[in-house]
Formats: structure tokens, sequence, C-alpha cells
């Protein structure tokens, strides 16, 4: 059974930078059938989406977060990571990983548990 | 950008009834169009993918139909454990892009 388990500061300070890692087991991050994504939740709102990364290095961010996001895939641990800089309140949520399939309707179909992130001043 | 409208965000309902849920794109995502409950403090399960085809797993009162741009969730005979959020999400432009729909709670009557 394919488990995501997030980890990462539950605490950053305005204008750092945030990085979080999801660790992939029962399965592998080199799989040539899944994206793996990153999808928030601010306190009491929906979902939004910020990124995708594949095996091959290719990444994907929603373009609502420019250049302060990055998204990569570790092959040799298996897992991936996110990298959001200058981060302000607004970027407080929880951060979930997620496997996306690239088929099938292409759904998240495997969630961590989330991570709440809280920024401060 | 797609954009969704999800309708209604909350309801009103009762254990044994019916419910309906809409989400409506944009533009047309064709049957990229998936899903998801959830509950307090957990992270999103994914019901239905592909606007209609039921995880395994999932009980047979959930059923998901539409494509193009309008599309329905139903739970038919609400059980107590159907108490959350839901979620439709388009992923026509996937990986580059994904969106979420607002959300709809179903509240005890």
């Amino acid at each position: 059974q394919l488990q995501l388990q997030e980890s990462g500061p539950g605490l950053v300070k305005s204008s750092e930078t945030l990085t979080l890692t999801c660790n992939v087991s029962g399965g592998s991050v080199s799989s040539s059938t899944h994206y793996w994504g990153w999808i928030r939740q601010s306190p009491g709102k929906g979902l939004e989406w910020i990124g995708n990364s594949y095996y091959t290095g290719a990444s994907y961010n929603n373009p609502s977060l420019k250049s302060r996001l990055s998204t990569s895939v570790d092959t040799s641990n298996n897992q991936f990571s996110l990298k959001l800089t200058s981060v302000t309140a607004a970027d407080t949520a929880v951060y979930f990983c997620a496997r996306g399939q690239t088929y099938s309707g292409r759904p998240f179909d495997y969630w961590g548990q989330g991570i709440l992130v809280t920024v401060s001043s | 950008d797609i954009q969704m409208t999800q309708s209604p965000s909350s309801l009103s309902v009762s254990v044994g009834d019916r419910v309906t849920i809409t989400c409506r794109t944009s533009q047309t995502v064709n049957n990229y169009l998936n899903w998801y409950q959830q509950k307090p403090g957990k992270a999103p399960k994914l019901l239905i993918s592909t606007a209609s085809s039921l995880q395994s797993g999932v009980p047979s009162r959930f059923s998901g139909s539409g494509s193009g741009t309008e599309f329905t969730l139903t739970i038919s005979n609400l059980q107590p454990d159907d108490f959350a959020t839901y979620y439709c999400q388009q992923s026509y432009n996937s990986p580059r892009m994904y969106t979420f729909g607002q959300g709809t709670k179903l509240e005890i009557k």
C-alpha cells in the first residue's frame, strides 16, 4: 500500500524559505505513470494545487506562485520536495503531498496526511 | 485558466436523503473531472475519477456523471459517514494545471 508522509517545519518566519519533503513508501517516485504533487489548504478554505514534479526532473508550478516555487523529485531517497521562497502570512496552510496519475482522469489518488505550516511575522 | 463553479456551497441534509452536487467548468474539460471527499483534519479522498469511474472501495451510493462543462456527484441514501466536504477537480491541463471547485459541505439537518 502506497504511503506518503510530509515533513518539515511547522513554523516559518515571514520572508524566509519553506522547504517540505514528502517521503514515499510502498511505491517508487521513479514511476513513469505518476506525477508527484503538492496541494495546500489555507485555514477554513478550499484546496489549491501548487505544483507537480516528475522523475525525469520536469516540474510544473501554479502560475499564481510565480517564481517563488520549485518542486523536485529525489529518486535516490524515494522522496520529493517543495521549496517556497519569500513566504508571507498568505502561505499559512496545510500542505498535502499527493500522487497524481498520468492516466484515467489524472486524479490525485494517494495523499499524505498533511502538515500545517504557519508563517509568523 | 479554467474556472470551476461548484454548487451549492453547503447543504443541510438528513440520513437517507439523495444529494446532488454540481460542478461547472468555464471551458470543456472532456471527462477530466474528479471528485473528492474531505473530512475535518484529514486529507481528501478520491471518490470518482474520469467523471464517473468509482474508485475501488467507494460505496455504490456514490455516482458521478457529466462531460464537457457540467458534472454532477450524486449520493443516494445518505449515510452518517457521508457528512463531509466534497470537491470537484479538473485535470484537463494536467500536469501543468489543476483546479479545484470551492467545495460543498454537507451538514446534518
